[in-house]
């Protein structure tokens, strides 16, 4: 089955800095995929939705890269902000299984240096 | 308005106990999931559901049991709590139709077996 990875699992920038996290998968007929952010105590909140036909999406504050290729997912944290520092995992799907089925990353725990 | 709700949302319980896990979903959507998250695992799928009437196995089945008696609802159920099911508990819920993956998660259920 699919298998995702997720790095860094901690990653600690200073307000203004960008902030790179990536995800390698693995099914090369994935076609979905899913970048979620978990502020603490909290639900997941889906923060962006890529299909594989679209190769760089942009968002308020962050961009998604999506290289078929090398099957690499990445989120870009342009100039981070307190608003930011949360967990963030990306999540995979493979069309055709009629169950929205994902495979998530492990997580990746984000804050800000004070 | 939460379209995903889950209850009880703390919930602790003694080893060899029965725990019930409970969601309900107003989004009208046929799949319907549940996941636990442990720190250095991120999110893994426990079992999943088509429709009314239907469970499926998903990666970490062993221990628990699922229930769809209705679209709506989708209950989890630990007939003998251990205490490495402590854990937090997601549920979630997509749209089969559109097969794009996207799920649309409750609050979490923080379970604690003593």
């Amino acid at each position: 089955g699919e298998q995702v990875e997720q790095r860094p699992p901690h990653l600690s920038v200073r307000e203004g800095d960008s902030a790179f996290i990536t995800c390698t998968y693995t099914d090369p007929n994935s076609y979905y995929f899913f970048w979620y952010k978990q502020e603490p105590g909290a639900s997941l909140q889906l923060l962006m939705k890529v299909f594989s036909s679209t190769e760089i999406n942009e968002g308020q504050g962050f961009t998604v890269l999506l290289n078929k290729k090398d099957k690499r997912l990445s989120l870009n944290l342009t100039a981070a902000h307190p608003g930011d520092s949360a967990a963030y995992f990306c999540a995979v799907s493979v069309p055709g299984t009629g169950s929205n089925r994902l495979t998530f990353g492990k997580g990746t725990k984000f804050s800000l240096i004070p | 308005e939460a379209a995903v709700t889950q209850s009880p949302r703390n919930k602790v319980a003694v080893t060899g106990g029965k725990v019930t896990l409970s969601c309900n979903q107003t989004n009208n959507h046929n799949n319907m999931y549940w996941y636990r998250q442990d720190t250095g695992h991120g999110l893994r799928l426990i079992h999943y559901s088509y429709g009314a009437g239907s469970t499926e196995k998903g990666d970490i089945p062993d221990g628990y049991k699922a229930s769809r008696p209705s679209q709506e609802n989708f209950s989890l159920i630990l007939e003998l709590a251990t205490p490495s099911q402590t854990s937090v508990y997601f549920c979630a819920s997509g749209d089969a139709g559109h097969n794009t993956g996207q799920l649309y998660f409750g609050e979490g259920s923080k379970l604690t077996v003593l």
